[in-house]
């Protein structure tokens, strides 16, 4: 079945610094990918999402690429903040008929000033 | 903005004992999910919903879960005789329609069984 590998965490960065969150699927259609992000206390929301291959989604700064080729979504951003404190769930949606988003573990990324 | 919404926040029950959590859906979305995520492990679909019955379902949600949209606003989960291994966040979702279209999750219920 469908499935999500997702880098595994907690990452500590200091502010400014790159970020790389690795996700990595597999899925036996064409999925549409997505970036969920959740603030402490809050629920899941979407940061960014791609529907097909070479798709780049953007948002707040942060960027990632679907690659067919090596069945990719990793997460970057050039310049982290502390408010980009929060926990990252790569997921697929699966377009051949199914609802259902299959979730990575999450990444838990704390950023110090 | 519109958002998803759960209640309550946090529920504590004993085990064998039946929960209902609620959710109210973004007011124009036609689909409605559940998922869960128990500590430390991966968020799970549980169901998903339409035109007021059951879409599809994961193996998790066996005859101990019932989803119901009693009215034209809520959207409940409940759980029938509650097991210590039901203890979870329980996140519920709607979207305007389905596949690639995107999904709108509420805060989440935490559920603690005793």
């Amino acid at each position: 079945g469908d499935s999500v590998t997702q880098m595994e965490g907690p990452v500590t960065l200091s502010e400014e610094a790159f970020l790389t969150i690795n996700c990595t699927y597999t899925a036996t259609g064409y999925p549409s990918l997505f970036w969920y992000v959740q603030y402490p206390g809050e629920g899941l929301q979407l940061l960014l999402k791609a529907t097909k291959a070479d798709d780049k989604g953007s948002n707040k700064g942060f960027e990632a690429t679907y690659r067919k080729e090596t069945t990719s979504f990793h997460l970057e951003k050039g310049s982290v903040q502390v408010s980009d404190s929060a926990v990252y769930f790569c997921a697929l949606s699966d377009p051949g008929g199914n609802e259902k988003l299959t979730f990575g573990t999450g990444t838990r990324l704390t950023i110090i000033p | 903005e519109p958002e998803v919404t759960q209640t309550p926040s946090h529920q504590v029950t004993q085990m064998g004992q039946e929960v209902i959590l609620r959710c109210v859906p973004i007011s124009n979305h036609l689909y409605f999910y559940w998922y869960r995520q128990i500590l430390g492990q991966k968020v799970e679909f549980l169901v998903s919903f339409y035109n007021n019955e059951i879409s599809e379902k994961s193996e998790i949600f066996d005859d101990q879960f019932s989803v119901e949209r009693p009215d034209g606003s809520n959207f409940t989960l409940k759980i029938r005789s509650t097991k210590l291994e039901d203890s979870a966040m329980y996140f519920c979702a709607s979207s305007v329609s389905s596949g690639i279209e995107t999904q709108y999750f509420g805060p989440g219920t935490r559920l603690l069984v005793l």
